[in-house]
């Protein structure tokens, strides 16, 4: 069964560095998502992607924040200078539309010292 | 935009007893809504869905029933297991009708945990 993969599954990195987050969305997939998850909190939503460019932002994606889909396979999330409230499980999603159920990885827990 | 309400956790129960955890939503029209769960260490796995009015949705013995009138979608499991303990999130679109890309909104989560 296709599946969203993450990687790196654990990624540690010092405030100030930039950081990326690779995510493989299911192949027919046109919709691609980024969400973080603080340590006990709920699932956010951070950024949907569609056609090769942003479609919404939440508030959190701010300048620091950036996404890309470099190869027709790859989406990537990057982090230009880290902050250590940026610490999170953060989680890619794809789907078919816009309307139905969200596909998720097993996430990237990023930690930031 | 819309938005869901789900009842504050954690929950506790022994194998075997009724589960109920409760969610309302606020939407525009009538969109998708969906149970999303979280083993400890996992990601998110859908857990069911439903996509239309008095729809229910089901799997692993869970059964949620996309009730219009009192904007409501309740998970529900008759006989729990240990393995059955996870997190449970409620969440639909954000935004039904008109442009809409997707964006899921999230409860805050129920920690259900289930002794033997």
């Amino acid at each position: 069964e296709p599946e969203v993969t993450q990687t790196p599954s654990h990624q540690v990195t010092q405030m100030g560095q930039e950081v990326i987050l690779r995510c493989v969305p299911i192949s027919n997939h046109l919709y691609f998502y980024w969400y973080r998850q603080i340590l006990g909190q709920k699932v956010e939503f951070l950024v949907s992607f569609y056609n090769n460019e942003i479609s919404e932002k939440s508030e959190i994606f701010d300048d620091q924040f950036s996404v890309e889909r470099p190869d027709g396979s790859n989406f990537t999330l990057k982090i230009r200078s880290t902050k250590l409230e940026d610490s999170a499980m953060y989680f890619c999603a794809s789907s078919v539309d816009s309307y139905n159920e969200q596909f998720f990885g097993p996430g990237t827990r990023l930690t930031v010292l | 935009g819309n938005s869901v309400t789900q009842m504050e956790g954690p929950v506790t129960l022994s194998e075997e007893a009724f589960l109920t955890i409760n969610c309302t939503y606020t939407a525009t029209g009538y969109p998708s809504l969906f149970w999303y769960v979280q083993y400890p260490g996992e990601g998110l796995q859908l857990l069911l869905k439903a996509t239309k009015a008095d729809d229910k949705g089901s799997n692993k013995g869970f059964e949620a029933t996309y009730r219009k009138e009192t904007t409501s979608f309740h998970l529900e499991k008759g006989s729990v297991q240990v393995s059955d303990s996870a997190v449970y999130f409620c969440a639909l679109p954000s935004n039904a009708g008109g442009t809409s890309y997707g964006k899921l909104t999230f409860g805050q989560g129920t920690i259900l945990t289930v002794h033997p």
